[in-house]
């Protein structure tokens, strides 16, 4: 397809197992962000890629967190020991660079749900 | 702390009349503002935006303004159509870094 791809839709855990969340951008798209929803909030910054480096980690809420995207494209968000404060959407996006600064491309979001 | 505020949770409008959504922000270092609207189910989709060389930018039925000086901004929709009912997202980042910081997001429910 040509949006951005997020698998899978929905996760439902239980608390202290390890989750993977993936995202496959737009192609082309050099920039990859992370942001996590939560029930009547805005999209939350986690992390942002330009190309495979993390550029901007300063949203993950600490180490059980991280994210990877080893060849510039696919990214996965893994989330080790969930909480149930984990529990929220983690939306993937991804951008051009540089034509419209701010202008993200979303895909529909994986909803986490931790018991 | 919030540096993008949405201070309006919801907003409830007559189709055909016009809708105005406000926003308010803290970094003085922001320098491109952004409308996202969402529908449920659905990522955000960026709408409009304004550069902070402008006060303001116009798309159709759209416009947004934005007063730097207040540190505000607000998104104009005329007229007001049912299928605007979504939620609408401010959001802010500073040009050359593309950290895109969003706001709490005003549901829109325009009433037929």
């Amino acid at each position: 397809g040509a949006g951005v791809s997020q698998t899978p839709s929905n996760k439902v855990t239980e608390k202290g197992k390890y989750v993977e969340l993936r995202c496959d951008p737009i192609s082309g798209h050099t920039a990859l962000y992370w942001y996590r929803q939560s029930l009547g909030q805005g999209p939350e910054f986690l992390i942002y890629f330009q190309g495979t480096g993390a550029a901007d980690d300063s949203g993950l809420p600490n180490d059980r967190f991280f994210a990877v995207r080893p060849e510039g494209s696919v990214s996965t968000l893994k989330i080790q020991r969930t909480e149930r404060g984990d529990s929220a959407v983690y939306l993937c996006a991804s951008s051009a660079g540089g034509a419209v600064p701010g202008e993200l491309f979303f895909g529909e979001g994986s909803r986490l749900t931790v018991l | 702390d919030q540096q993008v505020k949405q201070n309006s949770p919801s907003l409830s409008v007559q189709e055909g009349r016009i809708s105005i959504l406000n926003c308010d922000y803290t970094n003085s270092m922001f320098d491109y503002f952004l409308w996202y609207k969402k529908y449920p189910a659905e990522g955000p989709t960026f709408l409009i935006s304004i550069s902070s060389i402008k006060d303001k930018n116009e798309d159709g039925r759209f416009t947004v303004f934005l007063n730097k000086s207040a540190k505000h901004l607000s998104l104009h929709i005329v007229p007001s159509q049912p299928g605007d009912s979504a939620v609408y997202f401010c959001a802010a980042c500073s040009g050359g870094y593309q950290k895109v910081t969003f706001g709490t997001g005003t549901k829109l429910q325009v009433i037929p």
